[in-house]
């Protein structure tokens, strides 16, 4: 089945340890998204990519930042998490010029 | 921006009742209004989503509304069972330059009592 798959689940990271969130599709869409989400929050979006271009959302944090090295993959780095970083990653992706959005399962970040 | 407000925050229904959750929205603009129902620990998923063109919509048990004068729109559940137990979003977007910014409530938190 065609799907958005985040790996890990689960990340447990450290206080200023740099730390990688992989999203992958096979849906093939232009657009991926990343979201954060806080316990008990709406998702957020950080920033998107329509194909390599790159949008930053003005609020996101210098802290985070992505990379697409081709259609199917995109990541998120977090430079120097703190303990406010500590929430659910959403990766989402859709076709160009299509409203819905797919949303894949998540990584759950802790910071210790 | 736009700016999305979501009431009520928590909803308690008994099973086979009827649920309202409403929001209202800030930016004329906005032209795409999706509802996502996320279970605990899971990825949100869309349920129903309705454009300004149009006025209501249905699927089976739940149905979206939109007034855009007013600009708000509500999502009803009939007949609602215990797997509808879930927190709710709604959202809010103006499509545009090929990608599609999303714009979402605070959350709903349904609860479904057999």
């Amino acid at each position: 089945d065609a799907m958005v798959i985040q790996n890990p689940r689960y990340q447990v990271t450290q206080f200023g340890k740099p730390v990688t969130l992989s999203c992958s599709q096979t849906l093939n869409h232009n657009v991926m998204y990343w979201y954060q989400q806080k316990s008990s929050q709406a998702p957020k979006l950080l920033f998107h990519y329509y194909d390599k271009d790159f949008n930053n959302e003005a609020d996101t944090p210098d802290n985070f930042q992505s990379r697409r090295p081709n259609t199917s993959f995109c990541f998120l780095d977090i430079r120097s998490p703190g303990l406010g970083d500590a929430a659910m990653y959403l990766c989402a992706t859709s076709p160009v010029y299509q409203e819905t959005q797919y949303f894949g399962p998540g990584t759950r970040l802790l910071v210790l | 921006g736009e700016n999305v407000e979501q009431h009520p925050s928590t909803l308690s229904v008994q099973e086979g009742d009827s649920a309202v959750i409403k929001c209202t929205y800030s930016d004329s603009a906005s032209n795409y209004f999706p509802w996502y129902k996320q279970e605990l620990g899971k990825r949100p998923q869309l349920i129903i989503d309705i454009r300004s063109n149009v006025g209501e919509k249905k699927d089976q048990r739940i149905a979206v509304t939109l007034n855009k004068t007013a600009k708000h729109f509500s999502l009803h559940i009939t007949e609602t069972q215990p797997e509808d137990s879930a927190v709710y979003f709604c959202a809010a977007s103006n499509p545009s330059g090929g990608y599609n910014k999303l714009i979402f409530g605070a959350g709903t938190r349904l609860a479904v009592h057999p």
